[in-house]
């Protein structure tokens, strides 16, 4: 079954700082992976989606990796705000559906 | 519709009660999937429909929980006599593709408390 660790849990900066989620997963045979952020009592929303046959995927200040050999992926986020606060999720995909961990749950301070 | 609707988005139900959940998927898309979400834990996977019929039923924790899918588009999932381990946070997401190959899109979630 895959496994998906999500480190650091929970992560907190000044506004303005770039920053770096990881994410790490057991199986590497996966068809993509999405990354997610969630806010308190809500449903998730997608950030960024990578096919395993790319290595990474750009949408305004986020930038996500993937190296699927290894199993890792990681998130970046440019030029913080305090809008970024949320729980980011990552979740590779196998044939059927995603598999997540429990996220980073970022603060970004004023 | 625009996004994924799901209803209720809060249900307060008495142990031992059925509940049905709902889940109105982005128009077109063929791939509908649920997930539970506990306080404090992960998203846990339920079921996986591709059209009306259901490949991956693995998830579904007992056989109090079950789902459908109507003409390749609502769908229901109904937990039976509820029981307190059942609270949590029940989300909904379709993809245009099945097969891992799609973006998935949730909805708001319902949320479920059993007394």
């Amino acid at each position: 079954k895959q496994e998906v660790t999500q480190i650091p849990a929970a992560l907190s900066v000044p506004e303005g700082e770039n920053l770096v989620l990881n994410c790490s997963f057991t199986d590497s045979a996966i068809y993509n992976l999405q990354w997610f952020r969630q806010d308190p009592g809500k449903g998730l929303t997608s950030l960024l989606l990578i096919q395993s046959s790319q290595r990474e995927q750009t949408s305004g200040r986020l930038n996500a990796s993937l190296d699927k050999s290894s199993g890792r992926s990681t998130l970046y986020i440019a030029a913080s705000q305090p809008g970024d606060s949320a729980t980011y999720l990552c979740a590779p995909q196998g044939a059927n559906n995603l598999f997540f961990g429990t996220g980073t749950r970022l603060t970004v301070i004023p | 519709g625009a996004g994924v609707s799901q209803s209720p988005s809060n249900k307060v139900t008495e142990k031992g009660k059925d509940v049905e959940l709902r889940c109105d998927p982005i128009s077109g898309h063929t791939a509908l999937y649920w997930y539970r979400q506990s306080l404090g834990q992960g998203l846990e996977f339920l079921i996986y429909f591709q059209g009306n019929s259901a490949p991956d039923k693995s998830g579904l924790p007992s056989d109090r929980f079950s789902a459908e899918r109507t003409g390749g588009s609502v769908s229901t999932l109904t937990i039976q006599r509820t029981q307190q381990e059942d609270s949590a946070v029940y989300l909904c997401a379709s993809s245009l593709r099945s097969r891992g190959t799609g973006e998935l899109f949730f909805g708001e979630g319902s949320r479920l408390t059993v007394l």
